[in-house]
């Protein structure tokens, strides 16, 4: 399995509050995603980042920020947690050799579950 | 934009029967498609990818899928289903090799003894 961590597990917060999701890798791989899954949607991209410092939105970013620091970590940030952001978030992360090669097998992490109350 | 359809929410069959899931695409061109599974509570596991060349793709844990081009398909099978099947599975896509993978709703997989 690869090396894919994600802090915390399990969180519950109220509406307003700040959150930070953390993602940390052991595989020293370039590209690095955060999905958000809920039901009857599946899976939807929330921000990817493809090197340290280098990140684009997905499908359904408004809301989230994120940084990427150091190669190993991905933060997703909820600056102001809404109801709607209650989900189950998942990283990702995919090796590469050059270029953008986002197709190449994904790694997901465990998963954090996010209840905004 | 590219979709991808998995018409069956849930499906239920018995262990040891052969399982078909059903998985269309929209999109002109071939794209890059891929099967995962999700277990309870876990994280997505690649079964298998098709990017190009023999239709059928083996993957692993036993499941296979193929690419129909007329049909804009990529089924995945199994010929004898285990308990340890019992779990959500996605179909995804892609257009090319630099573009974003987009996932279906999934299928949720329930095995009776």
């Amino acid at each position: 399995d690869a090396g894919i961590t994600q802090s915390p597990r399990h969180k519950v917060t109220e509406t307003g509050t700040p959150v930070t999701l953390r993602c940390h890798q052991t595989e020293n791989h370039r590209y690095m995603y955060w999905y958000r899954q809920d039901p009857g949607h599946g899976l939807r991209l929330i921000h990817y980042s493809y090197g340290v410092k280098d990140t684009d939105k997905g499908e359904v970013s408004d809301g989230y920020s994120v940084s990427r620091s150091k190669t190993e970590d991905f933060l997703l940030t909820l600056e102001s947690a809404t109801s709607s952001q209650t989900s189950v978030y998942f990283c990702a992360i995919s090796e590469t050799e050059t270029g953008r090669k986002i197709t190449d097998t994904q790694y997901f992490g465990p998963g954090t579950r996010l209840t905004v109350l | 934009a590219q979709s991808v359809t998995q018409p069956d929410i849930h499906i239920t069959v018995s262990e040891g029967a052969s399982l078909e899931l059903r998985c269309n695409y929209s999109y002109g061109a071939t794209p890059y498609l891929f099967w995962y599974v999700q277990s309870p509570g876990q994280g997505l596991q690649l079964l298998l990818k098709y990017f190009s060349g023999d239709t059928l793709v083996q993957g692993i844990k036993g499941f296979e899928a193929e690419f129909k081009r007329s049909q804009s398909s990529f089924n995945l099978r199994k010929p004898s289903v285990h308990w340890s099947d019992a779990a959500e599975y996605f179909c995804a896509v892609a257009m090319n090799r630099d573009d974003k993978i987009i996932f279906g709703k999934g299928t949720r997989l329930h095995i009776l003894p």
